[in-house]
C-alpha cells in the first residue's frame, strides 16, 4: 500500500533553514507529483507547492517563491522540502501528499503523517 | 490569486444533514475535492472530482457542484464526523498550482 513517511520534528532559530523529507513506498515514485502543504497552529491548510518527481520541475505558491525549494532523490523514492530564512510564522506542521497525476496539481490523495517545525529563538 | 471560500462553522444535531459549501469562480470548470481533518491527524480525502467517494468512505458522505459552488453533504451526521473540512481545487491561472478553502469546523452535538 502507498506509504509516505516524513522526517521527525525540528526546532530551528529564526534565520536558519530546515529540510523535511518524505520517504515513499508502495507505488512508482516518478509517476505522480508530490505536494507540500503546511498548517500553522490553529489555522487551515495552506498549499505550498508541487514537484514532478520524474522531471524535477516544481511549482510554488507565490507566497513561497524564493524561500522554499522542493527536490527529490529518485534512487531513494524520497521528496524533500526546504524552507530558508525561517521566521516565527513558519512554525507549522508540514505535510507531503501524493497526487494521482503527474503534470498538474490535481488532487493530493495520500498524505504523510506531518512534520512539526518550530521556529523559536 | 485564486480563492475558495467556506463558512467558518456549521453545526448540526446527530442524525441531521450537514451541508458545507465551497465557492470559487472556477468551480464551473474545475473539480472540487473535499478533505476531513480530525485534531492531531493528517487530512483524509472524502470526496474527489466533485462527487466521487474513495473506497472506505461511508455512503453518508456525498458531494455535488453547481455553478460556482461545491457542496459536501453528510446525511445522518454522526458524532465521529465532527472535524474540520477543507475544499481544494486547481488555481484558475495555473493548473500546476493548488488552493485550499479556509476550512469549516463541523460540530455534531
Amino acid at each position: 500500500q502507498v506509504q509516505l513517511v516524513q522526517s521527525g520534528a525540528e526546532v530551528k532559530k529564526p534565520g536558519a533553514s530546515v529540510k523535511v523529507s518524505c520517504k515513499t513506498s508502495g507505488y512508482t515514485f516518478t509517476a505522480y507529483c508530490m505536494h507540500w502543504v503546511r498548517q500553522a497552529p490553529g489555522q487551515g491548510l495552506e498549499w505550498m507547492g508541487w514537484i514532478n518527481p520524474n522531471s524535477g520541475v516544481t511549482s510554488y505558491a507565490q507566497k513561497f517563491q524564493g524561500r522554499v525549494t522542493m527536490t527529490r532523490d529518485t534512487s531513494m523514492s524520497t521528496a524533500y522540502m526546504e524552507v530558508s530564512r525561517l521566521r516565527s510564522d513558519d512554525t507549522a506542521v508540514y505535510y507531503c501528499a501524493k497526487d494521482v497525476k503527474l503534470e498538474v496539481a490535481y488532487n493530493p490523495w495520500s498524505w504523510g503523517q506531518g512534520t512539526l517545525v518550530t521556529v523559536s529563538s | 490569486s485564486y480563492e475558495l471560500t467556506q463558512p467558518p462553522s456549521v453545526s448540526v444535531s446527530p442524525g441531521q444533514t450537514a451541508r458545507i459549501t465551497c465557492s470559487g469562480d472556477a468551480l464551473p470548470k474545475k473539480y472540487a475535492f473535499w478533505y476531513q481533518q480530525k485534531p492531531g491527524q493528517a487530512p483524509v480525502l472524502v470526496i474527489y472530482e466533485d462527487s466521487k467517494r474513495p473506497s472506505g468512505i461511508p455512503e453518508r458522505f456525498s458531494g455535488s457542484s453547481s455553478g460556482t459552488m461545491a457542496t459536501l453533504t453528510i446525511r445522518g451526521a454522526q458524532v465521529e464526523d465532527e472535524a474540520d473540512y477543507y475544499c481544494y481545487s486547481i488555481d484558475t491561472s495555473d493548473k500546476r498550482r493548488g488552493v485550499f478553502g479556509g476550512g469549516t469546523k463541523l460540530t455534531v452535538l
